[in-house]
């Protein structure tokens, strides 16, 4: 079955280290998206990428990284800069130039700072 | 800039009445919308989505959508709640961004159905 894989599931993260949260979809979709979750404040996108070696800056983008090497995946970066990345870091995907598409997402990675 | 507005953080129906959840919207010519649903630790499923055509849009679980463009709105709407439709929803709007097609959320509503 076609779908979005995000792992790990569960991240700890200790001060001043960096993690990478991994996303992979077999959709063929072009077009990848990193969102962060946090109570209240709804879905904030942090990176997209409408193709393949090229990415762009969301509305939250500071501490964070990302690189798409490969159609199928888009892995996340949370750097040392991010001072309070405690959250739930969702991707998505679709097809870039179909407005009407709409989004797949996957399940999800709990990021947690100890 | 486009932007989707949830002015319900949480609704709260018996099972068996009937549910709206509420969202309004702002663009720039013609609204591509979309509804979403979360369930605890999960990511977003698409329940439906309202392009063009008829204002009544129907989605998966029985939900259905009511667009009204002189008002802005895209209510979510089910004639019979269920205690399992208990979840997060999130309206979203897709606007140009940069030559780009991207998203806008809203803060998502809380569902919760009383058995």
């Amino acid at each position: 079955d076609g779908g979005i894989t995000q792992s790990p599931k569960y991240l700890f993260r200790k001060e001043g280290q960096n993690v990478t949260l991994s996303c992979e979809q077999n959709l063929n979709h072009d077009a990848m998206y990193w969102y962060r979750q946090d109570p209240g404040q709804g879905l904030r996108l942090i990176y997209y990428s409408q193709i393949v070696n090229d990415f762009q800056k969301g509305d939250i983008a500071e501490g964070y990284s990302v690189s798409r090497e490969k159609k199928e995946s888009f892995p996340l970066t949370v750097t040392s800069a991010q001072k309070n990345p405690t959250a739930f870091y969702l991707c998505a995907s679709s097809i870039a130039s179909d407005r009407g598409y709409g989004y797949t997402f996957g399940s999800g990675t709990r990021l947690t700072v100890v | 800039a486009q932007s989707v507005a949830q002015p319900e953080d949480q609704v709260n129906v018996a099972e068996g009445n009937p549910l709206t959840v509420k969202c309004t919207y702002s663009v720039s010519g013609n609204p591509y919308l979309f509804w979403y649903v979360q369930y605890p630790n999960r990511g977003l499923q698409f329940l439906l989505k309202y392009i063009t055509g008829d204002n009544l849009v129907k989605g998966s679980y029985g939900f259905e959508a009511e667009f009204n463009k002189s008002q802005t709105s895209f209510h979510l709407k089910k004639p019979s709640a269920l205690v399992s439709d208990s979840a997060l929803y999130f309206c979203a709007v897709r606007d140009a961004r940069g030559g780009s097609y991207i998203p806008t959320f809203g803060r998502g509503t809380s569902l919760i159905v009383h058995p």
